[in-house]
């Protein structure tokens, strides 16, 4: 049965600081989402990663993908405010797709 | 959301009484999927559909169905809705091959 842990789940941060949002699964995939989520909106695509070594990025976010290892990383350089919100992974299972729990971040000026 | 809609976007209903939650799809997607989202639990899967007729449980399915009769809609029904059901619920889809799950804009059910 797929198992997505996501962590932190909350995460409080200085602007201008760097930090790593950690996703770990527990079956084969090769397919991996990071999502995020600003308070009462729906779920906003940021990347999606297909195969092993993937890596994307776009602004001060960048994921990776180890499928060896079952992990997903979203690396967050200097951040901003702006980039307050709530961060998901998601598994793709084949049929299922499995949510981890979430990581708010917070981050302040 | 472009090409995804759910309806209604917000409902009260009372315990005991039947629900039922729409997604609507331009996309001619195959898969579909129906997610609750609730504080410290992220989004969990309900059900979900890998093509018309064909629909599958997912994480969290006890006291919920689904029908998908057309490709287009993808149905979500309580046939005895209870407060542990008070929830956002949102839809998403995903094409063969297709390289991003793509959500509905939610559903807020309140179970009084």
């Amino acid at each position: 049965e797929l198992k997505v842990e996501q962590n932190p789940l909350f995460l409080s941060m200085q602007e201008g600081k760097n930090y790593t949002i950690y996703c770990n699964y527990s079956t084969t995939s090769d397919r991996l989402y990071w999502y995020r989520q600003d308070p009462g909106k729906s779920l906003e695509s940021l990347f999606v990663l297909l195969s092993n070594g993937a890596v994307k990025q776009e602004g001060r976010l960048m994921a990776s993908l180890d499928t060896k290892a079952r992990l997903s990383t979203l690396h967050i350089t200097a951040a901003v405010h702006d980039l307050s919100a709530t961060y998901f992974c998601a598994v793709d299972g084949y049929d299922k797709i499995i949510f981890g729990k979430g990581t708010r971040l917070h981050i302040l000026p | 959301d472009a090409g995804i809609t759910q309806s209604p976007r917000h409902k009260v209903t009372e315990t005991g009484t039947p629900v039922t939650l729409r997604c609507h799809q331009t996309e001619n997607h195959r898969y579909m999927y129906w997610y609750r989202q609730d504080p410290g639990h992220g989004l969990r899967l309900i059900h979900y559909s890998y093509g018309v007729k064909d629909t599958d449980k997912g994480e969290v399915s006890d006291g919920y169905s689904v029908s998908r009769s057309k490709t287009e809609d993808f149905l979500l029904t309580l046939e005895s809705a209870t407060s542990s059901q008070t929830s956002v619920y949102f839809c998403a889809i995903k094409g063969t091959g297709a390289n991003v799950l793509t959500f509905g804009a939610g559903s807020r059910l309140t179970v009084l």
